[in-house]
């Protein structure tokens, strides 16, 4: 079973909907939680970060975990075609740095 | 205020050559973390350094070391290089280990042939 698992996708959705896209995770004890959107040939940028359980919004986007299922998900609404790019899961389990990240969703925005 | 800088962009290197690469943080931010992203998959993480000491280490072979100076900026150096160690090579920055955010570099695109 991997660490992080995201479905590759692609997902597509029509502009001016709701992309919902989900993660999961093994380690019980992880406990930070981000997302970081990539371009194409590009590095990942940091677009949410969620650290208890529920929600947290910002802007069009909003991150939801649940410990308990060893869920999170993020949810961008009123998608546009800027937003079409890779969206990359990831995990920190304590107090070190480093990061767990699942393989990505690729997310298409179609006009 | 500038973001998480990498040099060289671009690189093409030869089996069994050396690389080094460099990263400087955001101004004020004091850890450095080094990722490999290999085509199709997410970054892994190969070393976190903090207060010029090395604080965590992913499982990547001993070919492959880093530094970090009294700056803050930080050297990732990868000896005998192998075909499969061509990747994009991510810098990340954050304020303090284990809290906080960590923000990405642009990157550096390492060919081995």
């Amino acid at each position: 079973q991997k660490e992080v698992e995201q479905n590759s996708g692609p997902l597509s959705v029509p502009e001016g909907a709701i992309a919902s896209l989900n993660c999961t995770y093994s380690d019980r004890v992880s406990q930070s939680f981000f997302w970081y959107r990539q371009y194409s040939g590009k590095s990942p940028e940091l677009i949410m970060s969620i650290y208890s359980n529920g929600d947290k919004e910002d802007g069009r986007f909003t991150a939801q975990l649940n410990k308990a299922s060893q869920y999170v998900s993020l949810l961008i609404r009123d998608s546009q075609p800027s937003d079409s790019a890779t969206y990359l899961c990831a995990v920190r389990r304590g107090g070190g740095n480093k990061l767990t990240f699942g393989t990505g969703t690729q997310l298409k925005v179609e006009l | 205020d500038a973001g998480v800088t990498q040099s060289p962009t671009h690189l093409i290197k030869t089996r069994g050559q050396h690389v080094t690469l460099r990263c400087s943080p955001i101004s004020g931010h004091k850890s450095v973390s080094w990722y490999q992203q290999v085509l199709g998959q997410g970054p892994q993480f190969i070393f976190q350094y903090y207060e010029k000491e090395e604080r965590g280490r992913g499982n990547f072979p001993d070919r492959f070391s880093a530094r970090q100076f009294p700056n803050y900026s930080s050297e990732l150096n990868v000896n005998a290089l192998l075909l499969g160690d061509s990747a994009l090579y991510l810098c990340a920055s954050s304020l303090l280990p284990g809290v906080y955010e960590q923000y990405f570099g642009p990157g550096t695109r390492l060919t081995v042939t």
